[in-house]
């Protein structure tokens, strides 16, 4: 059974570019996660879909994030603009009920 | 709202065992959790208890949970070289958010 898919591994862009991540959770698990990882600490959670609604953004910065997660499965995070402190890992996660979620590789941001 | 707190590093020699430890605050988490990230890659989960249980054993992993003192620990036995990687603890918070909150992660070193 095929993982978590994330896209792309890894990115580099200039500040105040957009930037967008892309996830294909494990097939037939109906909760996505959107992760952030800065260097040195432990995962923060910015948004979780229940198929297609997002049932806690509450840590999302809406001024420049957005996530939608149309259709129920593939989930895409978009940052615009980025800022120098975006740079992080953002990762994705699923799961089926909830109790163990599953993560994917991950994508590498980079701001300049 | 929930904290996590892990030590920052432990050093061990292959084949001894490894403790790893963890506290948390929030006394009405649901699962405990703990998760091996090696460089570059994502988060691997490796075991979980629920709260009810003081003890999970699975081949080399142990978990103990002490409620009282809101302690988790993760035993390595036979410590090897693949199992140097960060180890994060992490807990559910209860009412039903499927919310993870993660300590900052512990790296093993395991030395020949």
């Amino acid at each position: 059974e095929a993982g978590v898919v994330q896209s792309p591994r890894y990115k580099i862009i200039e500040k105040k570019q957009p930037v967008a991540f892309w996830c294909n959770p494990i097939s037939g698990h109906n909760t996505l996660y959107w992760y952030l990882q800065n260097l040195g600490q432990g995962p923060e959670l910015l948004i979780r879909y229940e198929n297609e609604e997002a049932v806690d953004d509450s840590q999302l910065p809406k001024d420049r994030f957005s996530a939608e997660r149309l259709k129920g499965v593939d989930s895409t995070l978009k940052i615009q603009p980025a800022e120098l402190g975006d740079s992080a890992v953002y990762l994705c996660a699923s799961s089926l009920g909830g109790d163990e979620q599953f993560f994917g590789p991950g994508t590498r941001l980079t701001v300049l | 709202g929930e904290d996590v707190e892990q030590s920052l590093f432990l050093s061990v020699r292959e084949g001894d065992s490894s403790v790893i430890n963890c506290t948390y605050t929030d006394s009405s988490s649901t699962y405990l959790y703990w998760y091996k990230q090696e460089p570059g890659a994502g988060l691997q989960l490796l075991t979980y208890i629920f709260s009810n249980m003081d003890m999970k054993q699975d081949q080399r992993l142990t978990v103990l949970l002490n409620k009282k003192d809101k302690h988790l620990s993760l035993r390595i036995a036979d410590t090897q070289t693949g199992d140097s990687a960060i180890y994060f603890c992490a807990v559910m918070l209860s009412g039903g958010y499927n919310k993870l909150i993660f300590g900052a992660g512990t790296r093993l070193a395991v030395h020949p």
